[in-house]
């Protein structure tokens, strides 16, 4: 089984709020991600990150952060939520290669009122 | 335009019975294919990643099929339990890039029933 963590599994707050997402592995994985994904819907990336100190984004336009200070911790904050951040929020991790596995977090199931 | 499309979208079967789920996809050039599992509220899991090489890949009773020509994959369940109720996801990776380019379906909802 994976060791991904993610918290909240289950956010409800208001707009305007600033909330930070939790993701932690102790896999050692280098890699790191977050996805993005709605009812019936495919997963969209909206961060990803090779190591410590980096951090991209993803195909998909978000208004959040990353940071990835160290190699098992990367946080997604939201500094201003909006009804239209209202989604599932899938932390994932892996090891390098051209044909590495995805381990994934339960998610952060985030309701933004 | 790199797409995955998996068809059904739902599919509800008696326990014990098999079924087959499709995948295509058009994402060139084409790294490897991979199912996941996904229960209700939870992140998916890994059933079965192949490359272009592999024309068939097992996970206990799932069987996945890759004809890399038609760039068509199914997944096969056989003797199906109540637990198989899950979203099955067909992820496909294009060649040469990193790994954050992998292209999603938008799964197939199997519901079993007893």
């Amino acid at each position: 089984e994976a060791d991904i963590y993610q918290t909240p599994r289950y956010l409800v707050i208001g707009t305007g709020k600033k909330i930070t997402l939790e993701c932690s592995q102790t896999m050692g994985h280098d890699k790191m991600y977050w996805y993005q994904q709605d009812p019936g819907m495919e997963l969209h990336l909206i961060h990803y990150s090779y190591g410590v100190n980096s951090t991209e984004k993803g195909d998909l336009s978000s208004e959040s952060t990353v940071s990835r200070i160290r190699t098992e911790h990367f946080p997604l904050t939201l500094e201003s939520a909006r009804p239209s951040h209202t989604s599932q929020y899938l932390c994932a991790s892996s090891e390098n290669g051209s044909n590495e596995k995805l381990f994934f977090g339960s998610g952060t199931q985030l309701s933004v009122l | 335009k790199n797409q995955v499309e998996q068809s059904p979208q739902s599919l509800i079967i008696l326990e014990g019975k098999n079924c087959t789920l499709q995948c295509n996809y058009t994402v060139s050039p084409f790294s490897n294919l991979r199912w996941y599992k996904q229960d209700t509220g939870r992140g998916p899991v890994s059933l079965t990643i192949m490359t272009f090489s592999e024309n068939t890949k097992s996970n206990g009773r799932y069987t996945a099929t890759l004809d890399a020509d038609t760039k068509q994959s199914s997944l096969h369940i056989t003797a199906s339990q109540l637990s198989d109720s899950a979203s099955y996801i067909c992820v496909v990776s294009d060649r040469g890039s990193t790994l954050g380019r992998l292209y999603f379906g938008r799964g197939t909802q199997l519901t079993v029933w007893p």
